[in-house]
């Protein structure tokens, strides 16, 4: 079956550019959650989607962040006005519902490779 | 706060020998841990997780991991190490067990190089 998918798979903008990010979750999978992989920090959390909500937005690094979903699927991660310090993968992943004592694993897609020069 | 320890950044292992790829973890509750590895240039893929249950937890591709509460571990394993298993690996932890979001905190990541 379909894994989750992002595109573009690699993208170099300009600093100060704006920038779009696109995951497609599995199919039936509610919970969705963008992560970043960068080689200073690591991967971390940024913001986890339960339908089309954000009950937890708490990894976003600043305002210019944002993500919103649409019809309980798709989901667009952007970026404003970029910094060189926003370079990093992108990795989105999706799951079952995770809430209270559930905790279903997620799957991830390959990631959108940032680099901003 | 949550949080998790990979003490190693790689590890070298000869093809055939058995492999182990730590991991430590902090959390106030019942901890679910997680083995995702990741080959280059591409996503995280899953390997393995500890719920509840049997401590001994097997998983893809022959990986297996033990959770040990008095130790707060959870290593990876493997019997008999493949030229293929050479990879990033990564242990993770829910950051908040039973609460409302399922996201994980990642440990650092240890690099394994399997040599012919």
């Amino acid at each position: 079956g379909a894994g989750v998918s992002q595109s573009p798979s690699n993208k170099v903008t300009e600093k100060g550019k704006d920038v779009e990010l696109r995951c497609d979750p599995i199919s039936g999978h509610t919970a969705l959650y963008w992560y970043r992989q960068s080689l200073g920090q690591g991967l971390e959390f940024l913001i986890y989607f339960q339908g089309n909500s954000a009950p937890d937005k708490s990894g976003l690094p600043s305002d210019r962040f944002s993500a919103e979903r649409t019809g309980g699927s798709v989901s667009t991660l952007t970026i404003q006005r970029t910094q060189q310090e926003d370079s990093a993968v992108y990795l989105c992943a999706s799951s079952r519902p995770s809430g209270g004592a559930r905790s279903e694993t997620q799957y991830f897609g390959p990631g959108t490779r940032l680099l901003v020069l | 706060a949550q949080s998790v320890a990979q003490p190693e950044d790689q590890v070298n292992v000869a093809e055939g020998n058995p492999l182990t790829v730590k991991c430590t973890y902090s959390v106030s509750g019942n901890p679910y841990l997680f083995w995702y590895v990741q080959y280059p240039n591409r996503g995280l893929q899953f390997l393995l997780k500890y719920i509840t249950g049997d401590n001994l937890v097997k998983g893809s591709y022959g990986f297996e991991a033990e959770f040990n509460k008095s130790q707060t571990s959870f290593h990876l394993k493997k019997p008999s190490a493949l030229v293929s298993d050479s990879a990033l690996y990564f242990c993770a932890v829910r950051a908040d067990p039973s609460g409302n979001t399922g996201k994980l905190i990642f440990g650092q990541g240890t690099t394994l190089q399997v040599k012919p």
